[in-house]
């Protein structure tokens, strides 16, 4: 099985800032299988990033994705006052999973 | 417009069962890879299961043997049929499409909510 886990727990941000969040996988997971999302209280996640680098669908492109192997990371180049939420990481190798989420907190 | 509708939550007792159902629209349920994907009160998402279009299925180790993903490609809808229910099985269930040419899930349901309480 493959673990997920995010850092920091809380990022506390003022917009315009950059956030950086990093998920760290407990063995290799490839590119392919590594997807980004966003979650806001009372709504269901929304698709951010797909192979590990792709924006998905409608995505701005202040949102970017990187990494490889057990080590990727999301960036918000500039923050919106639309972007304070939780981030979660996900995996598809072997066993889908999910890592513990960011939140991005207005600081 | 591609959407999922989720229904079937309520309130069971512990050692209960219940049966989600997710019925999709503007595509085929049985075309894509569909999850069910949970969360737990104040708690992040949790990975439940997973059906590929070639109809093979994949569970959490915490909920193997008691809860079944299916689909009814006439009705074009996906289940979940929970039963030996836990407390801590108590949270909202999303179903989720996987995209047609890569792995992330596009396209949530609005979620269904499982209360297992005595």
């Amino acid at each position: 099985e493959v673990v997920l886990t995010q850092s920091p727990g809380t990022l506390s941000l003022s917009p315009g800032e950059r956030a950086t969040l990093s998920c760290r996988a407990s063995q290799s997971v490839s590119t392919s299988y590594l997807a980004w999302y966003q979650q806001k209280p009372g709504q269901a996640p929304r698709l951010l990033i797909y192979a590990a680098s792709s924006r998905a669908t409608g995505i701005p492109d202040r949102f970017s994705g990187s990494g490889s192997g057990t080590d990727f990371t999301l960036t918000i180049s500039r923050l919106e006052p639309e972007d304070f939420a939780v981030y979660y990481c996900q995996q598809y190798t072997s066993s889908p999973s999910f890592g513990g989420g960011t939140k991005v907190e207005i600081k | 417009e591609v959407q999922l509708v989720e229904s079937g939550g309520g309130l069971v007792q512990p050692g209960g069962s219940l049966r989600l159902s997710c019925a999709a629209s503007g595509f085929t349920v049985s075309n894509n890879y569909m999850s069910w994907v949970r969360q737990a009160p104040g708690k992040g998402l949790e990975w439940v299961s997973l059906i590929y279009n070639d109809g093979t299925t994949y569970y959490a180790d915490s909920v193997k043997g008691r809860f079944t993903i299916s689909r009814d490609n006439s009705k074009n809808t996906l289940f979940l049929q929970m039963n030996s229910l836990r407390r801590e099985d108590t949270a909202v269930y999303y179903c989720a499409r996987d995209g047609d040419t890569y792995f992330g899930m596009d396209v949530w349901g609005q979620g269904t909510t499982v209360t297992v309480s005595s």
